[in-house]
Protein backbone atom coordinates (compact mmCIF):
# COMPACT_ATOMS: atom_id res chain seq x y z
CA UNK A 1 0.00 0.00 0.00
CA UNK A 2 1.41 2.89 -1.05
CA UNK A 3 2.33 5.73 2.19
CA UNK A 4 3.47 9.79 1.15
CA UNK A 5 5.11 11.29 3.90
CA UNK A 6 5.61 15.13 3.96
CA UNK A 7 7.96 17.15 6.14
CA UNK A 8 7.60 19.69 7.47
CA UNK A 9 4.05 19.65 8.55
CA UNK A 10 3.97 23.18 9.32
CA UNK A 11 6.72 25.99 8.06
CA UNK A 12 7.01 29.85 8.73
CA UNK A 13 9.41 32.01 6.95
CA UNK A 14 9.81 35.93 6.45
CA UNK A 15 9.06 37.24 3.08
CA UNK A 16 12.23 36.66 0.53
CA UNK A 17 13.68 33.19 1.75
CA UNK A 18 14.20 30.50 -0.34
CA UNK A 19 12.69 27.20 1.02
CA UNK A 20 12.08 23.51 0.21
CA UNK A 21 9.24 21.34 1.02
CA UNK A 22 9.96 17.60 1.53
CA UNK A 23 7.43 14.11 0.04
CA UNK A 24 8.48 11.08 0.37
CA UNK A 25 7.00 7.41 -1.13
CA UNK A 26 7.58 4.32 -0.25
CA UNK A 27 6.56 2.61 -4.01
CA UNK A 28 8.52 3.62 -6.12
CA UNK A 29 6.14 2.22 -8.90
CA UNK A 30 4.72 5.45 -9.75
CA UNK A 31 3.08 6.47 -12.74
CA UNK A 32 3.37 10.44 -11.96
CA UNK A 33 3.92 12.56 -8.97
CA UNK A 34 1.67 15.80 -8.53
CA UNK A 35 2.44 18.80 -6.22
CA UNK A 36 -1.07 20.94 -5.00
CA UNK A 37 -1.37 23.91 -3.30
CA UNK A 38 -4.84 24.54 -1.18
CA UNK A 39 -5.98 27.93 0.18
CA UNK A 40 -8.26 27.44 3.39
CA UNK A 41 -11.53 26.54 2.44
CA UNK A 42 -10.67 26.27 -1.16
CA UNK A 43 -10.48 22.82 -3.55
CA UNK A 44 -6.93 22.30 -4.93
CA UNK A 45 -4.71 24.35 -7.30
CA UNK A 46 -2.38 21.88 -9.69
CA UNK A 47 1.17 23.44 -9.65
CA UNK A 48 3.76 21.35 -10.81
CA UNK A 49 3.19 17.67 -12.38
CA UNK A 50 6.39 15.24 -12.98
CA UNK A 51 6.22 12.23 -14.70
CA UNK A 52 8.12 9.03 -13.53
CA UNK A 53 10.81 9.17 -16.31
CA UNK A 54 11.43 13.14 -15.40
CA UNK A 55 13.76 14.55 -13.20
CA UNK A 56 12.43 17.82 -12.47
CA UNK A 57 10.16 20.67 -13.87
CA UNK A 58 10.10 24.23 -13.25
CA UNK A 59 7.06 27.13 -13.12
CA UNK A 60 7.80 30.35 -11.90
CA UNK A 61 9.41 30.37 -9.21
CA UNK A 62 8.46 26.66 -8.05
CA UNK A 63 10.96 23.75 -8.99
CA UNK A 64 9.87 20.14 -8.37
CA UNK A 65 12.26 17.37 -8.39
CA UNK A 66 11.72 13.25 -8.29
CA UNK A 67 13.97 10.78 -7.54
CA UNK A 68 12.00 7.29 -7.78
CA UNK A 69 14.80 5.21 -6.62
CA UNK A 70 15.14 6.70 -3.18
CA UNK A 71 11.19 7.63 -3.48
CA UNK A 72 11.64 11.28 -2.82
CA UNK A 73 10.22 14.62 -4.06
CA UNK A 74 11.09 17.82 -2.78
CA UNK A 75 9.22 21.20 -4.08
CA UNK A 76 11.54 24.42 -4.11
CA UNK A 77 10.20 28.10 -3.61
CA UNK A 78 12.65 30.72 -5.02
CA UNK A 79 12.41 34.19 -2.85
CA UNK A 80 9.00 33.44 -0.94
CA UNK A 81 6.35 36.03 -0.88
CA UNK A 82 3.28 36.46 1.57
CA UNK A 83 0.71 35.62 -1.44
CA UNK A 84 2.57 32.08 -1.14
CA UNK A 85 1.06 31.31 2.29
CA UNK A 86 -0.82 27.88 1.54
CA UNK A 87 -1.11 24.42 2.22
CA UNK A 88 1.07 22.32 0.13
CA UNK A 89 0.19 19.18 -1.04
CA UNK A 90 2.36 16.71 -2.61
CA UNK A 91 0.06 12.98 -4.22
CA UNK A 92 1.36 10.20 -6.49
CA UNK A 93 -0.19 8.12 -8.95
CA UNK A 94 0.79 4.73 -8.30
CA UNK A 95 1.09 1.91 -11.55
CA UNK A 96 -1.25 -0.80 -12.25
CA UNK A 97 -4.11 -2.12 -9.90
CA UNK A 98 -8.15 -1.34 -9.64
CA UNK A 99 -7.79 2.37 -8.88
CA UNK A 100 -6.22 3.16 -12.18
CA UNK A 101 -5.46 7.22 -11.73
CA UNK A 102 -5.40 7.38 -7.98
CA UNK A 103 -3.53 10.03 -6.34
CA UNK A 104 -2.61 9.26 -2.47
CA UNK A 105 -1.85 12.71 -0.77
CA UNK A 106 0.92 13.02 1.53
CA UNK A 107 -0.92 15.29 4.86
CA UNK A 108 0.43 18.34 3.65
CA UNK A 109 2.78 21.29 4.62
CA UNK A 110 1.18 24.15 6.06
CA UNK A 111 3.42 27.27 4.78
CA UNK A 112 3.10 31.16 5.67
CA UNK A 113 5.27 33.30 4.84
CA UNK A 114 5.37 36.57 6.77
CA UNK A 115 6.01 40.15 5.70
CA UNK B 1 -6.65 21.38 -17.88
CA UNK B 2 -10.14 21.68 -16.66
CA UNK B 3 -12.90 23.92 -15.36
CA UNK B 4 -14.79 22.32 -13.08
CA UNK B 5 -18.01 23.58 -10.92
CA UNK B 6 -19.39 21.95 -7.81
CA UNK B 7 -22.92 22.75 -6.13
CA UNK B 8 -23.54 23.59 -3.74
CA UNK B 9 -20.43 24.86 -2.69
CA UNK B 10 -21.67 24.34 1.09
CA UNK B 11 -24.49 23.17 2.96
CA UNK B 12 -25.82 22.13 6.51
CA UNK B 13 -27.75 19.34 6.62
CA UNK B 14 -29.49 17.03 9.76
CA UNK B 15 -28.51 14.14 10.28
CA UNK B 16 -30.34 10.73 8.96
CA UNK B 17 -30.98 13.32 5.53
CA UNK B 18 -29.02 12.81 2.42
CA UNK B 19 -26.93 15.22 0.00
CA UNK B 20 -26.45 15.27 -3.58
CA UNK B 21 -23.32 17.06 -4.89
CA UNK B 22 -23.16 17.70 -8.16
CA UNK B 23 -19.93 18.09 -10.22
CA UNK B 24 -19.61 19.79 -14.03
CA UNK B 25 -17.02 19.70 -16.26
CA UNK B 26 -16.39 22.12 -19.08
CA UNK B 27 -15.31 19.67 -21.60
CA UNK B 28 -15.44 15.69 -21.71
CA UNK B 29 -12.64 14.34 -19.85
CA UNK B 30 -11.76 10.71 -19.67
CA UNK B 31 -11.54 9.73 -15.69
CA UNK B 32 -13.25 11.28 -12.74
CA UNK B 33 -13.08 10.76 -9.08
CA UNK B 34 -14.37 11.83 -5.71
CA UNK B 35 -12.32 12.83 -2.51
CA UNK B 36 -13.35 13.36 1.37
CA UNK B 37 -11.09 15.88 2.98
CA UNK B 38 -12.06 15.50 6.54
CA UNK B 39 -11.57 18.58 8.82
CA UNK B 40 -7.35 19.21 9.34
CA UNK B 41 -6.86 15.95 7.28
CA UNK B 42 -5.76 15.46 4.04
CA UNK B 43 -7.64 13.86 0.85
CA UNK B 44 -8.89 10.09 0.66
CA UNK B 45 -10.30 8.79 -2.64
CA UNK B 46 -13.54 7.79 -2.06
CA UNK B 47 -14.38 6.23 -5.46
CA UNK B 48 -13.93 6.67 -9.71
CA UNK B 49 -16.78 7.69 -11.25
CA UNK B 50 -17.21 4.87 -14.10
CA UNK B 51 -19.03 6.27 -17.09
CA UNK B 52 -21.88 4.08 -17.72
CA UNK B 53 -21.62 1.92 -14.55
CA UNK B 54 -21.30 1.56 -11.59
CA UNK B 55 -18.15 3.20 -9.50
CA UNK B 56 -15.58 1.81 -8.52
CA UNK B 57 -15.13 2.37 -4.20
CA UNK B 58 -12.37 2.28 -2.22
CA UNK B 59 -11.95 0.18 0.65
CA UNK B 60 -13.91 1.56 3.69
CA UNK B 61 -16.50 3.22 1.15
CA UNK B 62 -19.91 1.59 -0.06
CA UNK B 63 -22.21 2.35 -2.39
CA UNK B 64 -24.92 2.58 0.08
CA UNK B 65 -23.83 5.15 1.97
CA UNK B 66 -22.07 6.97 -1.39
CA UNK B 67 -24.40 6.13 -4.16
CA UNK B 68 -22.27 7.91 -7.33
CA UNK B 69 -23.90 8.26 -11.26
CA UNK B 70 -21.78 9.45 -14.00
CA UNK B 71 -24.62 10.09 -16.94
CA UNK B 72 -21.79 11.13 -19.45
CA UNK B 73 -18.08 12.59 -19.98
CA UNK B 74 -18.61 15.96 -18.19
CA UNK B 75 -21.02 15.29 -15.53
CA UNK B 76 -21.19 13.04 -12.10
CA UNK B 77 -23.03 13.05 -8.65
CA UNK B 78 -22.15 11.79 -5.18
CA UNK B 79 -25.04 11.48 -2.89
CA UNK B 80 -23.92 11.24 1.04
CA UNK B 81 -26.60 9.00 2.44
CA UNK B 82 -28.41 8.83 5.54
CA UNK B 83 -26.14 11.71 7.61
CA UNK B 84 -24.16 11.75 10.67
CA UNK B 85 -22.03 14.42 12.15
CA UNK B 86 -18.90 11.75 11.16
CA UNK B 87 -19.76 13.09 7.74
CA UNK B 88 -18.77 16.61 7.94
CA UNK B 89 -16.24 17.23 5.36
CA UNK B 90 -15.61 18.82 2.14
CA UNK B 91 -15.87 16.42 -0.54
CA UNK B 92 -14.30 16.97 -3.75
CA UNK B 93 -14.46 16.14 -7.05
CA UNK B 94 -11.52 15.77 -9.36
CA UNK B 95 -10.87 14.67 -13.26
CA UNK B 96 -8.16 13.77 -15.58
CA UNK B 97 -8.89 15.48 -19.15
CA UNK B 98 -6.13 12.54 -20.76
CA UNK B 99 -4.06 9.74 -20.39
CA UNK B 100 -0.85 11.31 -21.83
CA UNK B 101 -0.29 12.49 -18.54
CA UNK B 102 -2.82 11.60 -15.84
CA UNK B 103 -2.70 15.38 -14.58
CA UNK B 104 -5.24 15.62 -12.24
CA UNK B 105 -7.54 18.54 -11.61
CA UNK B 106 -9.64 19.42 -9.25
CA UNK B 107 -13.44 21.37 -8.47
CA UNK B 108 -14.00 23.92 -5.69
CA UNK B 109 -15.51 20.89 -3.42
CA UNK B 110 -18.27 21.24 -1.10
CA UNK B 111 -19.01 22.14 2.32
CA UNK B 112 -20.86 19.81 3.98
CA UNK B 113 -21.93 20.41 7.77
CA UNK B 114 -24.35 17.64 9.47
CA UNK B 115 -25.74 18.54 12.41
Amino acid sequence: KQEVTQIPAALSVPEGENLVLNCSFTDSAIYNLQWFRQDPGKGLTSLLLIQSSQREQTSGRLNASLDKSSGRSTLYIAASQPGDSATYLCAVISMGGTSYGKLTFGQGTILTVHP
Amino acid sequence: SAVISQKPSRDICQRGTSLTIQCQVDSQVTMMFWYRQQPGQSLTLIATANQGSEATYESGFVIDKFPISRPNLTFSTLTVSNMSPEDSSIYLCSVVPGLSSYEQYFGPGTRLTVT
